[in-house]
């Protein structure tokens, strides 16, 4: 059953088209961003992480925008399949002290 | 590679009960973190080690949370006493530390305080 996630934004999109998510982060101090999937009763999963030294990185399927001047991050998924149905979080930390705050996260549906 | 393990999966238990969670971070990670996860919430940090020392512990409640980590290898949590608004997924999660900032997290103990 469903252990995160039922009161969150959600954002349905069909299947193979692109996904983007937003994330808006609080402390300015920040320099370190990461994007986490949660799937249904399992922990969150490392997708994609950005350092404030760029505004764009790309991995397989996914991208990470950082904009610092509004302090606002998104992620773009290309070609949405349904394993990528899940509750995506945003988390911010300052390099070094290895902590993160959480955002309160984006549920996406994928549509077939 | 075996991942962050906890256990138990499931908890349920009545107000005022004293409950225990156990974590088994990823072989050789110097840092673990608990977290808690609110229905409906991102993961907030509960306290986060440094081997077997506590590097942030701001956000315990102390007179009713504690944490340890002995020999800087697993850990466990307890409640005691829970209330209900205790009732949430307690997450556990490594990282190496020094070199990598990238966290993995275990599956979680789905806690329920009746």
């Amino acid at each position: 059953g469903e252990s995160v996630g039922l009161h969150l934004p959600t954002l349905s999109v069909q299947e193979g088209d692109n996904s983007i998510i937003n994330c808006a982060y609080s402390n300015s101090a920040s320099d370190y961003f990461i994007w986490y999937k949660q799937e249904s009763g399992k922990g969150p999963q490392f997708i994609i992480d950005i350092r404030s030294n760029m505004d764009k990185r790309q991995g397989q399927r996914v991208t990470v925008l950082l904009n610092k001047t509004v302090k606002h991050l998104s992620l773009q998924i290309a070609a949405t399949q349904p394993g990528d149905s899940a509750v995506y979080f945003c988390a911010e930390g300052v390099s070094g002290t290895y902590k993160y705050i959480f955002g309160t996260g984006t549920r996406l549906k994928v549509l077939a | 590679e075996a991942g962050v393990a906890q256990s138990p999966r499931y908890k349920i238990i009545e107000k005022r009960q004293s409950v225990a969670f156990w974590c088994n971070p990823i072989s050789g990670h110097a840092t673990l973190y608990w977290y808690q996860q609110i229905l409906g919430q991102g993961p907030k940090l509960l306290i986060q080690f440094q081997n077997n020392g506590v590097v942030d512990d701001s956000q315990l409640p102390k007179d009713r949370f504690s944490a340890e980590r002995l020999k800087g290898v697993d850990s466990t949590l307890k409640i005691q006493p829970a209330k209900l608004e205790d009732s949430a997924v307690y997450l556990c999660a490594s990282s190496v530390g020094h070199s990598s900032e990238k966290l993995f997290f275990g599956s979680g103990t789905q806690l329920s305080v009746l």
